[in-house]
């Protein structure tokens, strides 16, 4: 079945430094990729719209700048968190589907800045 | 605004017994309602997808109903075991695509032994 794989799991940082997570799609080709963030103990919180080829689409009040997004290939979209702050931490998931099947979440990314 | 709520909030009940998680929503237009289940710490694995037409669908322990004139839907987890132990996330799909998805807060099951 179609796989989603987010690399890595866990990632500790120091404030003010970037973090680079990855999402690819394994078996199959994903135009379009989806970033979420979650809170403990809160729903999915879908951040932007990853394209690939153009430019990602970010929801209202998320800063583009801050987190930047790259879908260089059908397979792969990337999640830049530049100048991490300690606010940053959460857990980062992506997703992706293949035509009109369910869509497939990776295993996520907790990000810990200290 | 497109709400999906659910409830109860979080459920405790012992291995064996049979439980009923809800799932009312307020999206429109309605292309399908997904029941998701996730780990702890991991992502949501899709349970269930149902569109306008279907009421019942199945996957081994886990039943999803689906009232479309009532909004409403329910996931029954028969003879729970302790992997069952999760959050259980309803999606409503609007259409238009992924982004057109409204998540529930989900419900957390604890199954005890």
């Amino acid at each position: 079945g179609a796989v989603v794989s987010q690399h890595p799991s866990r990632v500790i940082c120091k404030s003010g430094t970037s973090v680079k997570i990855e999402c690819r799609s394994l078996d199959f080709q994903a135009t379009t990729m989806f970033w979420y963030r979650q809170f403990p103990k809160k729903s999915l919180m879908l951040m932007a719209t990853s394209n690939e080829g153009s430019k990602a689409t970010y929801e209202q009040g998320v800063e583009k700048d801050k987190f930047l997004i790259n879908h260089a290939s059908l397979t792969l979209s990337t999640l830049t968190v530049t100048s991490a702050h300690p606010e940053d931490s959460s857990f980062y998931i992506c997703s992706a589907s293949e035509g009109n099947s369910p869509l497939h979440f990776g295993n996520g990314t907790r990000l810990t800045v200290t | 605004k497109n709400q999906v709520e659910q409830s109860p909030q979080s459920l405790i009940i012992l291995e064996g017994k049979n439980c009923t998680l809800q799932c009312n929503y307020t999206v429109s237009p309605f292309s399908n309602l997904r029941w998701y289940k996730q780990d702890t710490g991991r992502g949501p694995v899709s349970l269930t997808i149902m569109t306008f037409s279907e009421n019942t669908k199945s996957n081994g322990r886990y039943t999803a109903t689906l009232d479309a004139d009532t909004k409403q839907s329910s996931l029954h987890i028969t003879a729970s075991q302790l992997s069952d132990s999760a959050s259980y996330i309803c999606v409503v799909s609007g259409g238009g695509g992924a982004d057109g998805l409204t998540f529930g807060k989900g419900t957390h099951l604890i199954i005890q032994p």
